[in-house]
Parts: structure tokens; C-alpha cells; sequence
């Protein structure tokens, strides 16, 4: 059984359009995760929701919404496309522990979405 | 802020031992992960440091020093299959029970016959 499964795998698309990436977790993890890896191989977090309410939101332009329908469930829909969207979006759950960190915070990372914005 | 500090790229031959060296300044740290990342594939889970000291799992060891801010990753007994990119990661108190993963930017290891 995939824990963190993620559609499509990949996704190429004009510059302009609309596009939603949908991530499903079965791990029963209360908070997730999206990730952008751009060309240079880097790992940016970008959102996180715990229990469908979102947590950590970093700098990332508005056209970007994630959108969380239940706690096994973070889906990401991209307005207005640009060739700068190019990269592997990933999304990631955990379980987190009150206070300090600990395994249980260990990130289950999905599959990856290849997006290519021409 | 938060800086993370990794050699880019490595090469190792098969069988032999290799070290890879991550060091990091943050605020609020809770903890370090390294993450294998093969070509293509999803980040995954190798081991987790949050005291002083080493932690060993078969082939891999890892190591941390919160006083320096330094941690290494030790892999033995190198094979193919090992070539991969391994990400250094601190963790983060982001507030209440929220831990936020910052990761380094990788080092991509070429283990060669």
C-alpha cells in the first residue's frame, strides 16, 4: 500500500493555465506538506496543514492555494502558470509531538510531481 | 536565519567509506535528519540525531555536535546502488507542536566501480 501517493506524476502545461496536483496520505498523520525542488536540486518547504488548518505558509506568490478537505488530504491548485512553476512538487506527512522533536516527526515524502510550464 | 552548508558533490569507490559533512546555523533547533534521494524518486528517511553523539544503523552512521553546529553523515561499505543525493536537514520548533524541516541543498554522491 502507497502511505503518500500523489497525481499526476507529471504535468506539462502552458504558461497561463490552471493546474491542481492532489495528495492523499494513509498513515493517519495529522499534518502535511507541500515541497517545491526547483532544477538545482533544493527543497523548499511551502505550506503545512495540521488537522486541515494550515500552519506554516512561506513566501510563495499568491497564485499558489493549497487546499485541505480532510486531514488525509492536501491538494495544491496553481493559478496563472509561469515558466518559473517549472520543478518536482512534493508532498510530505508526519506526525508531530508536542514540544520537542522526535521520530515521530520524521517527513514520508510522496512520489513527486514533475511540473513543466512551456 | 537559518543556513545549511553541504559539499555539492562527492566521489567514492565501492567498498570504501565516505563521509559527508553538513554543517548549520538555526534558532529554535529541535533536531537532524539526513535524507537519501535517488534520481527522479522521493526523499526517504535515513536517520534522525537530536543528541550529541553517534547514531549507527547498519551501513550508515550519523553524527551530531549541536555545540559546533556540525553533523556528518558516515556511509561503509560502499555499493552502486548507494549513488544517490543525501540531504542534510535541521528541524525546527516553528511554534506550538509544529516542527518545520529546512533542508540543505544536497550532496550528490558518485560512488564508482
Amino acid at each position: 500500500d502507497t502511505a503518500v501517493s500523489q497525481t499526476p506524476k507529471y504535468l506539462v502545461t502552458q504558461m497561463g493555465n490552471d493546474k491542481s496536483i492532489k495528495c492523499e496520505q494513509n498513515l493517519g498523520h495529522d499534518t502535511m506538506y507541500w515541497y517545491k525542488q526547483d532544477s538545482k536540486k533544493f527543497l523548499k518547504i511551502m505550506f503545512s496543514y495540521n488537522n486541515k488548518e494550515l500552519i506554516i505558509n512561506e513566501t510563495v506568490p499568491n497564485r499558489f492555494s493549497p487546499k485541505s478537505p480532510d486531514k488525509a488530504h492536501l491538494n495544491l491548485h496553481i493559478n496563472s502558470l509561469e515558466l518559473g512553476d517549472s520543478a518536482v512538487y512534493f508532498c510530505a506527512s508526519s506526525q508531530p509531538t508536542s514540544g520537542g522533536a522526535s521520530l515521530t516527526d520524521t517527513q514520508y515524502f510522496g512520489p513527486g510531481t514533475r511540473l513543466t510550464v512551456l | 536565519g537559518q543556513n545549511i552548508d553541504q559539499p555539492t558533490e562527492m566521489t567514492a569507490t565501492e567498498g570504501a567509506i565516505v563521509q559527508i559533512n553538513c554543517t548549520y546555523q538555526t534558532s529554535g533547533f529541535n533536531g537532524l535528519f539526513w535524507y537519501q534521494q535517488h534520481a527522479g524518486e522521493a526523499p526517504t528517511f535515513l536517520s534522525y540525531n537530536v543528541l550529541d553523539g553517534l547514531e549507527e544503523k547498519g551501513r550508515f552512521s550519523s553524527f551530531l555536535s549541536r555545540s559546533k553546529g556540525y553533523s556528518y553523515l558516515l556511509l561503509k561499505e560502499l555499493q552502486m546502488k548507494d549513488s544517490a543525493s543525501y540531504l542534510c536537514a535541521v528541524t525546527r520548533n516553528y511554534g506550538g507542536a509544529t516542527n518545520k524541516l529546512i533542508f540543505g541543498t544536497g550532496t550528490l554522491l558518485a560512488v564508482q566501480p
